[in-house]
């Protein structure tokens, strides 16, 4: 099935530092949503964004929606231990059954105390 | 609490076997889903539902069956379980609504078919 360019696929970073991952699309997707997943969890989902250019936070956390609407941003300032975990980017396509979610294959962040 | 329920939480059975996940939500959601995740090829949407009595194949469906008979449920049924179905199994819903677009996961089933 179709597929989400996701990248970086990991991250080892010393605590502190800040983290961006992006999420790209060949296609227009009218939803974005960033979700994490803890260890042995199910994913929960962060932010949503709903249009173009659109800048949403979440405490340390900060997404925005691509003008092109094919890619999005997901940015964690001042990494602490529990950041630790997957980050999936997920999105609804312009066109199609817009009920099926296109998945990344996720960034696996590492933090360093 | 809102919440997605699956169980088992873990589970090994043998070769052919036929086994049922269960899966409850208590969030009145319209959208139900099952996906599968292996290392390195994320979560792949196995079978969704739309509402009750509603069902349709996802990315990878073979060897699996749904069924939607009431809003809230949505067990994932193996018939006959092979070794390449042992995975992590999650259950998710999600509501109609614009502005809420997100799925909620239950916290896994992990399966071991030997």
């Amino acid at each position: 099935g179709q597929q989400l360019n996701q990248s970086p696929q990991s991250m080892f970073i010393q605590e502190g530092e800040d983290v961006s991952m992006n999420c790209t699309s060949s296609s227009i997707f009218n939803t974005w949503l960033w979700y994490k997943q803890d260890p042995g969890e199910g994913p929960v989902l962060l932010i949503a964004l709903y249009k173009a250019g659109e800048l949403t936070s979440n405490g340390r956390l900060t997404a925005q929606f691509g003008i092109t609407r094919k890619d999005s941003f997901l940015n964690i300032s001042a990494s602490i231990p529990s950041d630790v975990g997957i980050y999936f980017c997920a999105g609804y396509p312009n066109a199609g059954n817009n009920r099926k979610l296109i998945w990344g294959l996720g960034t696996s962040l590492a933090v360093n105390p | 609490e809102a919440q997605v329920t699956q169980n088992p939480r873990y589970l090994i059975t043998v070769t052919g076997k036929k086994l049922t996940v269960t899966c409850s939500q208590n969030m009145n959601h319209e959208y139900m889903s099952w996906y599968r995740q292996d290392p390195g090829l994320g979560l792949r949407q196995i079978y969704y539902s739309m509402n009750v009595e509603v069902t349709d194949k996802g990315d990878v469906p073979e060897g699996y069956k749904v069924s939607r008979k009431e809003k809230r449920n949505f067990p994932l049924i193996l018939e006959s379980p092979s070794p390449n179905q042992t995975s992590l199994y999650f259950c998710a819903s999600s509501s109609r609504g614009r502005d809420n677009y997100g799925y909620t996961f239950g916290s896994g089933t992990r399966l071991t078919v030997v």
